[in-house]
């Protein structure tokens, strides 16, 4: 079965610090890509998404993310990090072939200070 | 908005009591899923209906774990005999249709806590 590993449970910056939070999985055939986000007290948001194509996508509030296939991850960056951006966030795949599930990461807890 | 709307939001009920977790998924979304998420995890899937069939189920964690969507639409999550390990977020998702390319849209989740 597919998994998703985060590195970094907990991470503290201060505002205007560049971010990096890794991901990565373990599938080889054709996966679909996300990270979701969760500020506190609120439900999970789709931040963005990869399906095909340029493997670099952005997503809303000046998120991207890349995907290297052949590292099996999809880290999400952020160049400089807002305190509105304290939230958990989570890396999910979903297998490009069949079924509809999404497999999560354990998440990431980044607090900004400001 | 109509967003995707779970009831309760916080549910407490003593061990061996049976519990049911409602969700209200956007209108017109096809597919409906349940995760299971603990305390410091990320989600776990459970399970997964197109309508009102419940085509994945393989999430599910034993035969007190039981799902369905009769008409389609609203979706209910029931646990009997529950036990402590069942405390725990769980979180109703939808998307519009079938296939690869539909991201799901989340519930604020009901957190169920066994006492």
């Amino acid at each position: 079965a597919q998994s998703v590993s985060q590195h970094n449970h907990h991470v503290i910056l201060s505002e205007a610090a560049s971010l990096e939070l890794g991901c990565n999985y373990s599938y080889g055939g054709t996966v679909n890509l996300f990270w979701y986000v969760q500020y506190p007290g609120q439900h999970l948001q789709l931040l963005l998404k990869y399906f095909s194509g340029d493997p670099l996508v952005k997503g809303i509030k000046g998120f991207e993310a890349e995907f290297i296939k052949s590292k099996f991850s999809f880290n999400l960056r952020k160049p400089s990090v807002q305190w509105s951006d304290t939230a958990e966030y989570f890396c999910a795949v979903k297998l490009g072939n069949a079924g509809n599930m999404l497999t999560f990461g354990g998440g990431t807890r980044l607090m900004v200070k400001p | 908005g109509a967003g995707v709307s779970q009831s309760p939001r916080y549910k407490v009920a003593k061990r061996g009591q049976d519990v049911a977790l409602r969700c209200d998924p956007i209108s017109g979304h096809v597919s409906l899923f349940w995760y299971q998420q603990a305390l410091g995890q990320g989600p776990e899937f459970l399970t997964y209906f197109q309508n009102e069939a419940q085509l994945d189920k393989s999430g599910l964690p034993s035969d007190r774990f039981f799902a369905e969507r009769p008409e389609g639409s609203v979706s209910t999550l029931k646990i009997q005999r529950t036990q402590q390990e069942d405390s725990a977020v769980y979180l109703c998702a939808s998307s519009p249709r079938v296939g690869d390319h539909q991201p799901q849209h989340f519930g604020d989740g009901t957190r169920l806590s066994i006492l």
